[in-house]
């Protein structure tokens, strides 16, 4: 089936730690995005990438890092600057990046 | 990005209809009206989208208001599966890649 995954569901981290979270799409869209959501708030833009090799900041993207070196393929890193790192992370994608984005599950971020 | 309004929570009982309201006052002639929907620890689905007509889909329906400074989405029927946060979203049909969430509707369905 088509779709977007995101992994792991659940990811703890120590202090001073980079952490990856994985986002994986089959569906064969250009773009992706990353997003934030903080308890009882809308989501926030940490990124998105309309083609491979080629990214832009969204809102948000201090303390963070992307790369998009595969079209499936769209992994953030939470680097050590992230302070406040702890929230649910959304990855979505979209067939251009101006149309209808699709979610992938989520990953919940929690610092140890 | 322009701004939408929406209600805190709204509460509905099963297999009634429901109206979800939005205002967007200052929307401009080339933004489209989303609407998304989260439920529990899940991602946003997408629902439904319009820009000048009434727009009808297996989802929902989407009103829009002939100065189209509002706009309603209505379940027809509503279950217990559609309690979730509604998000009314607008999105420039040219330039602008994200989509900007406000805090939603959160819908309660009574058995």
């Amino acid at each position: 089936d088509g779709g977007i995954t995101q992994s792991p569901k659940y990811l703890f981290r120590k202090e001073g730690q980079n952490v990856t979270l994985s986002c994986e799409q089959n569906l064969n869209h250009d773009a992706m995005y990353w997003y934030r959501q903080d308890p009882g708030q809308g989501l926030r833009l940490i990124y998105y990438s309309q083609i491979v090799n080629d990214f832009q900041k969204g809102d948000i993207a201090e303390g963070y890092s992307v790369s998009r070196e595969k079209k499936e393929s769209f992994p953030l890193t939470v680097t050590s600057a992230q302070k406040n790192p702890t929230a649910f992370y959304l990855c979505a994608s979209s067939i251009q990046s101006l149309e209808t984005q699709y979610f992938g599950p989520g990953t919940r971020l929690l610092v140890l | 990005d322009a701004k939408t309004t929406q209600p805190n929570s709204m509460e509905s009982n099963e297999e009634e209809p429901v109206h979800l309201p939005c205002n967007h006052s200052t929307i401009s002639g080339t933004d489209y009206i989303h609407w998304y929907r989260q439920l529990p620890s899940q991602g946003p689905e997408y629902v439904i989208h319009g820009l000048t007509s009434n727009v009808n889909n297996r989802m929902a329906s989407l009103a829009i208001a002939e100065d189209r400074k509002s706009s309603t989405l209505i379940l027809h029927r509503a279950t217990l599966r559609d309690a979730a946060v509604y998000y009314c979203i607008l999105k420039q049909r040219q330039g602008a890649q994200k989509l900007v969430f406000g805090q939603g509707t959160r819908l309660t369905i009574n058995p």
